[in-house]
């Protein structure tokens, strides 16, 4: 079935640093999703890419709809204690029902 | 001004209770979902209703009972909770279930269940 593969687990950097992690599938996706889940909270919609190729920016987060549509990378520059979180990327599931298939999550730390 | 909100945030309670989790959006979406969070952190769908149909039941106990009384509101009923119940739950909204951007879900603050 469709999975999502998303690396690395867990990151530990330097506050200014800049950040990059990804999501791979065997499968084909028409839309990535990025969310960000900060302790306590639920998941926040940070991107959404809905075309192959397309490169979006928000703030100082950037992501990238892979040309393939098996793949998307998010990156964060410069980063601030308060990226501190779960970085999730998302894809709806072939099925019209509009489940989504989750990575496994990035847990981000930064160290200031 | 809350767009997807749950209650309660926490929730306590004895083994073999039931209880009930409430969401309601105000986005106008057409489609609300139930995920439960595990303690690894993964994110599994429970359940989904499209205008106030179910339309993905994903292999849950039937302990577990969403109910939709309008477009707006989809509510959780656990029956005779077990240990393993505790988790995080998440209500969530899309506009509609295909087309692009449709898909996109906007998720509440979570549900912390905890079965003593």
């Amino acid at each position: 079935g469709q999975q999502l593969n998303q690396s690395p687990q867990s990151m530990f950097i330097q506050e200014g640093e800049d950040v990059s992690m990804n999501c791979t599938s065997s499968s084909i996706f028409n839309t990535w999703l990025w969310y960000k889940q900060e302790p306590g909270e639920g998941p926040v919609l940070l991107i959404a890419l809905y075309k192959a190729g397309e490169l979006t920016s928000n703030g100082r987060l950037t992501a990238q709809f892979g040309i393939t549509r098996k793949d998307s990378f998010l990156n964060i520059s410069a980063s601030i204690p308060s990226d501190v979180g779960i970085y999730f990327c998302a894809g709806p599931r072939s099925s019209n029902t509009g489940k989504l298939i989750f990575g496994q999550g990035t847990t981000l730390q930064v160290k200031p | 001004d809350t767009a997807v909100s749950q209650t309660p945030k926490y929730l306590v309670t004895q083994m073999g209770n039931d209880k009930s989790i409430k969401c309601e959006q105000n986005l106008g979406h057409d489609t609300m979902y139930w995920y439960k969070q595990d303690s690894k952190k993964f994110l599994k769908i429970m359940f989904s209703y499209n205008n106030k149909e179910l339309i993905i039941n994903e292999t849950v106990p039937n302990r577990f009972s969403p109910k939709s009384p309008d477009k707006a509101h989809l509510n959780l009923h656990i029956n005779s909770l077990e240990l393993g119940d505790s988790a995080v739950y998440f209500c969530a909204s899309s506009q509609g279930t295909s087309g692009v951007g449709e898909e996109t879900q906007y998720f509440g603050p979570g549900t912390r269940l905890l079965v003593l």
